[in-house]
């Protein structure tokens, strides 16, 4: 059974940058049918798609975060990560990482991490 | 980017109900329209993809339809585990974006 885990440093101080980490297991990360992503939620608030990328690096990233944000995968590890700079109190959240059913041709985001919140503050 | 309307915002039913959650997109997305379920302190789960494809293991009793930008998710007969917020997530057109979201209550 598929399972991703968020991982990170819970805290970050404002205009910093955050590094989250997820790590699959119960399957490869190297499947030519999905796509990883990131996805974030301000508490009680609703869900914000913030990036995608393919195993071979292929990356998607919404526009009004791009300037700031990075994603890479690390194959070897079954992993893949995300780069957020310059945070502020607006970036806090909770962080999650999904797998993304590409050959659906729809895109859903099919498996969840359980999420990490992330707190700005200094 | 595409904005993604729902409604009601909250709903507040009987078990055995049938409930109706709408979502209207700000432009045509075709059926590239998703459904989740998210229950508190847990992450989102997909029910249906495609508008109208019913996720493998979800049950029978929720629905969805629509096409262009009207949307709508249905659950035939409310039972108390489904007391969740529902969320729609358009993926037609980059960047994905998701409606605010829809709180079923059971009385």
């Amino acid at each position: 059974q598929l399972q991703l885990q968020e991982s990170g440093p819970g805290l970050v101080k404002p205009s910093e940058t955050l590094s989250l980490t997820c790590t699959v297991s119960g399957g490869s990360i190297s499947t030519s049918s999905y796509y990883w992503g990131w996805i974030r939620q301000p508490p009680g608030k609703g869900l914000e798609w913030i990036a995608n990328i393919y195993y071979r690096g292929t990356t998607e990233y919404n526009p009004s975060l791009k300037s700031r944000v990075t994603m890479s995968v690390d194959t070897s590890k079954n992993q893949f990560s995300l780069r957020l700079t310059s945070v502020t109190a607006a970036d806090t959240a909770v962080y999650y990482c999904a797998r993304v059913d590409f050959w659906t041709g729809y895109s859903p985001f099919d498996s969840w991490g359980q999420g990490t919140l992330i707190t700005v503050s200094s | 980017d595409i904005q993604m309307t729902q409604s009601p915002s909250s709903v507040s039913a009987s078990g055995g109900d049938r409930v109706t959650i709408t979502c209207r997109a700000s432009q045509s997305i075709k059926n590239y329209l998703n459904w989740y379920q998210q229950k508190p302190g847990k992450a989102p789960k997909l029910l249906i993809y495609a508008a109208s494809t019913l996720q493998s293991g979800v049950p029978s009793r929720f629905s969805g339809g629509g096409s262009g930008t009207d949307f709508t998710l249905a659950i035939s007969s409310l039972r108390p585990e489904d007391s969740a917020t529902y969320f729609c997530q358009q993926t037609y057109l980059v960047p994905q974006t998701f409606g605010g979201g829809t709180k079923v209550e059971i009385k």
